[in-house]
């Protein structure tokens, strides 16, 4: 079973919007990770933030985390084509090292 | 390119046959990581290695092994393999267990 689910499952924007997507979760986690995925190719590691984190920005991303609600969002900001893929948030638990992916959000950027 | 490296790219093959898939992590990298990704199970952790040794273990068949060698390259071997058994087979490496994960581009397994 997948312990982040992500929402929603798919979004489609235009190019210069912003999107955002959640992630839910069970478990006390150690870190929470977003990765990106253009079609049928490897994941892309993006941004990791830790419990004690509140917010974190990379670039155009931003992503905060809210441990008593178990949940953290991502949001990129003016987005391009490029963005088009889907995005997996990923947990590792407190107390083990594997990580559980929840099952993606589609981005469509229109241009 | 995330410097994991992973053969082959594509294997088709038939149900009941053993192949093996190779990954070759990121240099300085010592942990291993092996997901199974198919439309209907999504991403799926199979198994990790630490420096060689067994560190985690997910939803890995028992028709499924795998391990790391003193190089620390990683095989994982998948045997009598049924139709479901098709999917995209990830390796991925970190530095440290439970850190960022770098991605190889995947062995897409068709089993016929």
């Amino acid at each position: 079973s997948q312990q982040g689910e992500e929402d929603p499952q798919a979004l489609s924007i235009q190019e210069g919007e912003n999107a955002t997507m959640n992630c839910s979760y069970k478990t006390s986690i150690n870190n929470l990770q977003w990765y990106r995925q253009n079609s049928g190719r490897g994941l892309v590691h993006l941004i990791l933030i830790r419990s004690n984190e509140r917010e974190k920005h990379s670039g155009r991303l931003r992503v905060t985390l809210d441990t008593s609600k178990k949940s953290s969002s991502l949001l990129i900001t003016a987005s391009r084509a490029a963005d088009t893929a889907s995005y997996f948030c990923a947990t590792r638990p407190a107390d083990d090292y594997k990580l559980s992916f929840g099952a993606g959000t589609t981005v469509t950027v229109r241009a | 390119d995330s410097g994991v490296t992973q053969t082959p790219k594509h294997l088709i093959t038939a149900t009941g046959q053993r192949v093996t898939l190779r990954c070759s992590p990121r240099s300085g990298d010592l942990s291993v990581y092996w997901y199974q990704q198919s439309l209907d199970q999504g991403l799926q952790f199979l198994i990790q290695y630490y420096n060689g040794e067994e560190r985690a273990k997910g939803n890995i068949l028992e028709r499924f092994s795998a391990q790391q060698f003193p190089d620390l390259h990683s095989e994982l071997n998948l045997s009598s393999l049924e139709l479901g058994d098709s999917a995209l087979y990830f390796c991925a490496s970190s530095v440290v267990g439970g850190g960022e994960q770098y991605f190889g581009p995947g062995t897409r397994l068709t089993v016929t």
